[in-house]
């Protein structure tokens, strides 16, 4: 079955770190440009971070550059979000999704997780 | 950074009816919109892209119209699972950005 599974939200104080994953299965995410977007609780999407097939590019909103890090681990077909300096603002659903082309060009997500819900809070 | 507008944030519509909804861009986007479904609690899924092809699965009731900077999300016959929030999404650079979504709400 082709899926994405997030994992890793949770409650955590302002100014602190956490790690998402986002686990695929039914194909290989190596073969394809995944993003990170969020959604926070009762407001619209926004997209996060992307890196390419080859994790030679990666790109970042505005609003998480150089506090955010994407990756992704080839071995164990997971993508990660790496979140530091945490903020109230953070607190979102944060999905994973997919492209369907392999390289880092802007496109579409053909294929979203079900998402894992980060609350930053005192 | 292109901003997109959905400029309905709810609309009210009964079962049966046509639906249009419409998205604009700050800039051209040439054909590069997507559009996607959310129900509460649920991931997004793709309905179309590049603005006007239906994506596998999806009914043939959407459609979707549109290039430049002006697009358009049509259900051409509204249907009980349709009530759901829609949101479109240009990806013709980066920063990747969404419009505000529309609520299809029951009427």
């Amino acid at each position: 079955q082709v899926q994405l599974v997030e994992s890793g939200g949770g409650v955590v104080q302002p100014g602190r770190s956490l790690r998402l994953s986002c686990a695929a299965s039914g194909f290989t995410l190596s073969s394809y440009g995944v993003h990170w977007v969020r959604q926070a609780p009762g407001k619209g999407l926004e997209w996060v971070a992307v890196i390419s097939y080859d994790r030679s590019n990666k790109y970042y909103a505005a609003s998480v550059k150089g506090r955010f890090t994407i990756s992704r681990d080839t071995s164990k077909n997971t993508l990660y979000l790496q979140m530091n300096s945490l903020k109230s603002d953070d607190t979102a659903v944060y999905f994973c999704a997919k492209q369907p082309s392999v390289d880092y060009v802007p496109d579409f997500f053909d294929l979203w997780g079900r998402g894992t819900l980060v609350s930053v809070s005192s | 950074d292109i901003q997109m507008t959905q400029s309905l944030s709810t609309l009210s519509a009964s079962v049966g009816d046509r639906v249009s909804i419409t998205c604009r861009a700050s800039q051209s986007v040439s054909s590069w919109l997507a559009w996607y479904q959310q129900k509460p609690g649920k991931a997004p899924k793709l309905l179309i892209y590049k603005a006007s092809t239906l994506e596998t699965g999806v009914p043939s009731r959407f459609s979707g119209s549109g290039s430049g900077t002006e697009f358009t999300l049509t259900i051409s016959s509204l249907q009980p699972d349709d009530f759901a929030t829609y949101y479109c999404q240009q990806y013709n650079s980066y920063p990747l950005t969404f419009g505000g979504g529309t609520k299809v709400e029951i009427k």
